[in-house]
């Protein structure tokens, strides 16, 4: 079956520790894309990539780094600059331009005590 | 930056009433995409708006999309239990490759 993991489900860490979570992607889709959703709220974009080794800004991207050295593969490191890292943290992925639909992963929960 | 405001935040139905909620973009967008999210899931895509004026049905849900193409709407007529969750409209800009996603409309069905 083809689709999107995301691991693990739950993560959790101490404060100021660098935490990195895992999109892998099966679909040959060029696109990915990282958001966060805090609850009760929206999703805001990160970062995401259209092409490997190439990656944008989102709209809440200081504290987070990203990598793109592999089509199926689009990790996001929590820095510890990200001041309220707690958050529901979804990665999607395009075929490619905007004008196709976003596949979701099944999203990991990060707890930061 | 571009902005898209959901509207309700919240509703709470009678299973087999209908429910609508608005969608309005600071600019004008080039698509509206539609998503529902189960409590506890992640989004999973309903419909993409293309056209201005653009109406489309889903069994129990119609789509419009505003004739300038800066808001939309979904409707579900006579909901059921199934359709609990949150709905999101995310919009893209001309030129973009990225979608900013409303705020969301989050429906509860009381049986």
């Amino acid at each position: 079956d083809g689709g999107i993991t995301q691991s693990p489900k739950y993560l959790f860490r101490k404060e100021g520790q660098n935490v990195t979570l895992s999109c892998e992607q099966n679909l040959n889709h060029d696109a990915m894309y990282w958001y966060r959703q805090d609850p009760g709220q929206g999703l805001r974009l990160i970062y995401y990539s259209q092409i490997v080794n190439d990656f944008q800004k989102g709209d809440i991207a200081e504290g987070y780094s990203v990598s793109r050295e592999k089509k199926e593969s689009f990790p996001l490191t929590v820095t510890s600059a990200q001041k309220n890292p707690t958050a529901f943290y979804l990665c999607a992925s395009t075929k490619d331009r905007v004008y196709n639909e976003q596949f979701f992963g099944p999203g990991t929960r990060l707890t930061v005590l | 930056g571009q902005q898209v405001m959901q509207i309700p935040q919240y509703q709470h139905v009678q299973e087999g009433e209908d429910f609508t909620t608005y969608c309005n973009s600071s600019t004008t967008l080039s698509n509206i995409q539609w998503y529902k999210q189960r409590p506890g899931g992640h989004p999973v895509f309903l419909i993409q708006l293309v056209k201005s004026g653009e109406v489309k049905k889903q069994k129990r849900l119609t789509f419009q999309f505003g004739e300038a193409k800066k808001n939309s709407s979904l409707h579900i007529t006579a909901t059921q239990t199934t359709d609990v969750g949150t709905y999101f409209c995310a919009g893209g800009d001309f030129g973009n490759e990225k979608l900013t996603f409303g705020t969301g409309t989050r429906l509860t069905i009381i049986p």
